[in-house]
């Protein structure tokens, strides 16, 4: 079945640090890979998407690569922000399993002026 | 304007008594997603309809029930619930598998 495992958090940086978050994924199809965001008290946004194999998405200075050979799409920033804080989940659906869109444990990221 | 809409946003139910949660949207998808989603944990899929297919996760308690009756509207309902079954509950939408959309969530509070 499908699966997505991400690094645990939590993790703290200081503003402008460089932010890495690792997604490693497991799929039996050709899976459309998501980045969404949880801000406290709120629903998820997805925050970026690649569908296929060496697609880059991009959003808000936060960028992610579909790499097919290591089967991931690490979430990484440049300079993050106190704005960003937040819990970030990695995610997959794909046509094998009637597009069922499943979430890695989610990674808290804390970002201290 | 809201697209994907949970009603209620807060609900408390008394335990074992049954509960219907429902969701709507007006984005015409064909996809639907009930979702649970415990305290500082990750979404946890229940289960999913593309268009009136019924995808059931296996580790989905018997106790959670779904019903589609058309595009718009999806509801939850939970036959018997227990204090383990409080949780906020998140319907999302998408077309296809593209950018799925989520409501607000239904917060469920089992007393």
């Amino acid at each position: 079945g499908n699966s997505v495992t991400q690094m645990e958090g939590p993790v703290t940086l200081s503003e402008e640090a460089f932010l890495t978050i690792n997604c490693t994924y497991t799929a039996t199809g050709y899976p459309s890979l998501f980045w969404y965001v949880q801000y406290p008290g709120e629903g998820l946004q997805l925050l970026l998407k690649a569908t296929k194999a060496d697609d880059k998405g991009s959003n808000k200075g936060f960028e992610a690569t579909y790499r097919k050979e290591t089967t991931s799409f690490h979430l990484e920033k440049g300079s993050v922000q106190v704005s960003d804080s937040a819990v970030y989940f990695c995610a997959l659906s794909d046509t094998d399993s009637g597009y069922a869109l499943n979430f890695g444990k989610g990674t808290s990221l804390l970002v201290t002026p | 304007d809201a697209m994907v809409i949970q009603n209620p946003r807060y609900q408390v139910t008394q335990f074992g008594k049954p509960v219907t949660l429902s969701c709507s949207q007006t984005l015409n998808h064909n996809v639907m997603y009930w979702y649970q989603q415990k305290s500082s944990q990750a979404p946890k899929l229940l289960f999913h309809y593309y268009d009136k297919d019924f995808n059931n996760e296996a580790d989905t308690p018997d106790n959670f029930q779904s019903r589609r009756p058309n595009t718009s509207f999806c509801f939850l309902d939970i036959r018997s619930p227990g204090l383990g079954d409080a949780a906020m509950y998140l319907c999302a939408t998408s077309k296809t598998g593209i950018e799925a959309f989520f409501g607000q969530g239904t917060r469920l509070t089992v007393v």
